[in-house]
């Protein structure tokens, strides 16, 4: 089992509708969340970071954790086109050790 | 700060070559990571250092791998010698403390021919 999973997609939503993007992981240490973006080409970017239960919002971004069942996930409201890219899901434990889902390709169509 | 450094941004080389990869962290970061991204494999971590010490270096996919980090500014990733299959970007990425978000580099692109 992977220690971070994603559906790899390609997930396709019409302009200005809700993105939802999921992310399971396999341990009940970790303690750090993260969501990155990654364009084509490009480095990935932090877009969200979530430390506790809950939800976590920023501007049309909200990441919703859930450490009982392990499972972390970001909406994207008014999706628009330049949202399109790769998102990474990645977790950190008490060592400090960073790692990251294979990601998912959201396509947004206008 | 200028950010994670990478260098070069890309690297044609033969197989059997020995290929270096650079990164300067930002200042003040302790943790410092080395990933290989492929299609097929997506993001995957080959080792990290705190502090300049390298503390997991499981995903080093064989011993051709190698990592460094003299001081807390330079790292270098070595591969020796190289093969096609090596071919990827490899991202460098450094974290101010553990379990935090880390900042990436902007990546060297190795085509190994």
């Amino acid at each position: 089992q992977k220690e971070v999973e994603q559906n790899s997609g390609p997930l396709s939503v019409p302009e200005g509708a809700i993105a939802s993007l999921n992310c399971t992981y396999s341990d009940r240490v970790s303690q750090s969340f993260f969501w990155y973006r990654q364009y084509s080409g490009k480095s990935p970017e932090l877009i969200m970071s979530i430390y506790s239960n809950g939800d976590k919002e920023d501007g049309r971004f909200t990441a919703q954790l859930n450490k009982a069942s392990q499972y972390v996930s970001l909406l994207i409201r008014d999706s628009q086109p330049s949202d399109s890219a790769t998102y990474l899901c990645a977790k950190s434990g008490n060592t400090g050790k960073l790692i990251f889902g294979q990601g998912t390709t959201l396509q947004v169509k206008p | 700060d200028a950010g994670v450094i990478q260098s070069p941004r890309h690297e044609v080389t033969e197989m059997g070559q020995e290929v270096t990869l650079r990164c300067k962290p930002i200042s003040g970061h302790d943790y410092l990571f080395w990933y290989r991204q492929t299609m097929m494999r997506g993001l995957e971590l080959l080792i990290y250092f705190n502090n300049n010490v390298p503390i997991d270096d499981s995903g080093m996919p064989e011993d051709r791998f190698s990592a460094k980090m003299p001081n807390a500014s330079f790292s270098t990733l070595k591969i020796q010698p190289s093969e096609p299959r090596d071919s990827a970007v490899y991202f460098c990425a450094s974290s101010q403390v553990g379990n935090t978000e880390a900042f990436f580099g902007q990546g060297t692109r190795l085509t190994v021919v």
